[in-house]
């Protein structure tokens, strides 16, 4: 049982350039999230997915797009990364009253 | 909807001394409430929680006392250790009522030996 894993672990990107964070969760869970963790602002709510097919946007959705893959799997990409979505990001499932996290990706964009 | 503050950090003890990290929160009807802590590099995790009025939750030495008439939720431990240098997080949530969880921007804790 791995609970939450996301891939990688970290990334640079220039800016402009697209990509894919992965999470997957095994713990059987129907909602799922994506955070961002900035220096001094806590956990902010990117997108979530409170089931399969199902996604909405968060706090700080601009610049965001999500997939729920099917019931483990639920990704972020950024199209076009812009030095402000440096930062960790942190994708979680939820089981009745409590999140599970996964270990965060580093990204920075140049 | 929900939102929580927390004390201001960083908080810097000596081993052995005891820590008060406080809370507050505002929330639609009567919340659970939460304690996570995230270590360096890693990605949060439950530390303890308390699903009702009065409840105390407690975990490896920390606890917390839900207190609906003010609105609290501090997190204590009487003797810290090296080994509880993080940042910790309350958060308020009420499950099944179109609520997601509410982080503030956590409380670090350093434990100089």
């Amino acid at each position: 049982n791995a609970g939450v894993t996301q891939t990688p672990k970290f990334q640079v990107l220039k800016t402009g350039q697209s990509m894919t964070l992965q999470c997957a969760q095994d713990m059987n869970h129907n909602s799922m999230y994506w955070y961002r963790q900035d220096p001094g602002m806590g956990l902010r709510l990117i997108y979530y997915s409170a089931s399969e097919g199902t996604t909405d946007k968060g706090e700080v959705p601009n610049g965001y797009n999500v997939s729920r893959l099917n019931k483990r799997e639920f990704s972020l990409r950024l199209e076009s990364a812009a030095p402000s979505q440096t930062s960790v990001y942190f994708c979680a499932s939820r089981d009745f009253n409590e999140q599970y996290f996964g270990p965060g990706t580093r990204l920075t964009v140049t | 909807g929900n939102s929580v503050t927390q004390m201001e950090g960083p908080v810097t003890l000596s081993e052995e001394a005891f820590l008060t990290i406080n809370c507050t929160y505002t929330a639609t009807g009567y919340p659970s409430l939460f304690w996570y802590v995230q270590y360096p590099g890693e990605g949060l995790q439950l530390l303890l929680k308390a699903t009702k009025a009065d409840d105390k939750g407690s975990n490896k030495g920390f606890e917390a006392t839900y207190r609906k008439e003010t609105t609290s939720f501090h997190l204590e431990k009487g003797s810290v250790q090296v080994s509880d240098s993080a940042v910790y997080f309350c958060a308020p949530y009420r499950d099944n009522y179109g609520q997601n969880f509410v982080f503030g921007p956590g409380t670090r804790l350093s434990v100089l030996p």
